[in-house]
């Protein structure tokens, strides 16, 4: 079964407006990522945090990690309409029973309207 | 550099036919990975790699194989496709398993 869920499924905004992204995940995690994906395309990393860190920035990028709910959330602020895309979190477990993958989400389609 | 290069684009395939999707990556990596994309299930894990030689089993991994004869390439074959292999397929490649992942521009597979 999948290790993260994205919430919401779909979200639409206007251009210049902030756009926030949850993510859940069921178990203890090394670290989780966020991934997005242009339509017909594959994914591109955006950015990673780690079990012990508990916010990191990147650009217009804010993703938060709250290791005690299961769950980070992505903030786009000033959102533009090159961010339409799909968004994606990515998890890899501190299971020691096999090795180490990356196992993602359903993901969130993100519409900007200009 | 190129990063990771699917192999074909686009195929139509009849059911029962067979055919291997070719995944390369010029990074040096050893970590390789084969997803599938359906509509709202987002990416599901196949199989993957962690070094040349080595092959791992993932979330849905029946009617896959794969082999890693090199460290560059992964190769995932159908043996016998079904309908329900039709898909977006997705080959991604990592330095390490919890590092980031660089994904090529996928496969979409249609069995008829």
């Amino acid at each position: 079964s999948q290790q993260g869920e994205e919430d919401p499924q779909a979200l639409s905004i206007q251009e210049g407006e902030n756009a926030t992204m949850n993510c859940s995940y069921k178990t203890s995690i090394n670290n989780l990522q966020w991934y997005r994906q242009n339509s017909g395309r594959g994914l591109v990393h955006l950015i990673l945090i780690r079990s012990n860190e508990r916010e990191k920035h990147s650009g217009r990028l804010r993703v938060t990690l709250d290791t005690s709910k299961k769950s980070s959330s992505l903030l786009i602020t000033a959102s533009r309409a090159a961010d339409t895309a799909s968004y994606f979190c990515a998890t890899v477990s501190t299971r020691k029973t096999s090795y180490d993958k990356v196992i993602f989400g359903p993901g969130t389609s993100l519409s900007v309207i200009p | 550099n190129a990063g990771v290069t699917q192999t074909p684009k686009f195929r139509v395939l009849k059911t029962g036919q067979s055919m291997t999707l070719l995944c390369a990556q010029d990074m040096n990596h050893e970590y390789m990975y084969w997803y599938r994309q359906d509509p709202g299930m987002g990416l599901r894990l196949i199989h993957y790699s962690v070094g040349e030689g080595t092959t791992a089993k993932g979330e849905v991994p029946d009617g896959y194989n794969v082999s890693r004869l090199k460290k560059q390439n992964f190769l995932l074959g159908l043996e016998s496709a079904a309908p329900s292999q039709t898909s977006v397929y997705f080959c991604a490649s990592s330095y390490r398993g919890n590092t980031e992942a660089f994904f090529g521009q996928g496969t979409r597979l249609t069995v008829v």
